[in-house]
């Protein structure tokens, strides 16, 4: 049973704070990592995605593999309130799966 | 370019009702999925659906079927409705050949089975 797991939170940072979400992930043959956004009544909207270890940067974003230790994360640069959402990680498996395996998500409130 | 497209927005049903959720998509990619969220559970797979004429469970079929009508469009049919049925379904699509198999997401429908 492959399973992502994600701290629930609710994580409470202040405005122009770094946010900092984690993700474990049990399939140790997994190839790709993708960080969803969404908000309140809204559907999933994609971030990024990562594939090799190491860091990927977007604007405020940047995400962190690390498949030795078999954990992805998310860092979020000058919090904005905008960006109080809950963030949801998921993981695809081995090369001939098309299926992603969502997190739970994490919560993420900005504080002005 | 309206990505992935979802009818209806919100339903009620009677148990036992049938319904048929519509979606649609206008990225031209191969693969399409349907989810259900429920408060605590997460997203969970239902069926998906991996090129045109394939359909495939996933980690809750159960109550379920799915049709690939074409490329463009994936539809979820509810045969008898049941309360434990009652969630937000969510359609969506992604590039499965040669792509990075990212997923995108319609804006789903609330569905209440009473």
């Amino acid at each position: 049973q492959k399973e992502v797991e994600q701290n629930s939170g609710p994580l409470s940072v202040p405005e122009g704070a770094i946010a900092s979400l984690n993700c474990t992930y049990s399939d140790r043959g997994s190839q790709s990592f993708f960080w969803y956004r969404q908000y309140s009544g809204k559907s999933p909207e994609l971030i990024m995605f990562i594939y090799s270890n190491g860091d990927k940067e977007d604007g405020r974003f940047t995400a962190q593999l690390n498949k030795a230790s078999q954990y992805v994360s998310l860092l979020i640069r000058d919090s904005q309130p905008s960006d109080s959402a809950t963030y949801l990680c998921a993981v695809k498996g081995w090369a001939g799966s098309y299926q992603l395996t969502f997190g739970k998500g994490t919560k993420l409130s900005v504080i002005p | 370019n309206a990505g992935v497209t979802q009818t209806p927005k919100f339903q009620v049903l009677k148990t036992g009702q049938s319904m048929t959720l519509q979606c649609a998509q206008d990225m031209n990619h191969n693969s399409m999925y349907w989810y259900r969220q429920d408060p605590g559970m997460g997203l969970r797979l239902i069926y998906y659906s991996a090129s045109e004429g394939t359909t495939d469970k996933g980690e809750v079929p159960n109550g379920y079927n799915v049709s690939r009508l074409n490329k463009r469009e994936f539809s979820l049919r509810l045969e008898s409705a049941a309360p434990s049925q009652t969630s937000v379904y969510f359609c969506a699509s992604s590039e499965t050949t040669g792509g990075s198999y990212e997923q995108y997401f319609g804006p789903g429908t609330r569905l209440t089975v009473t």
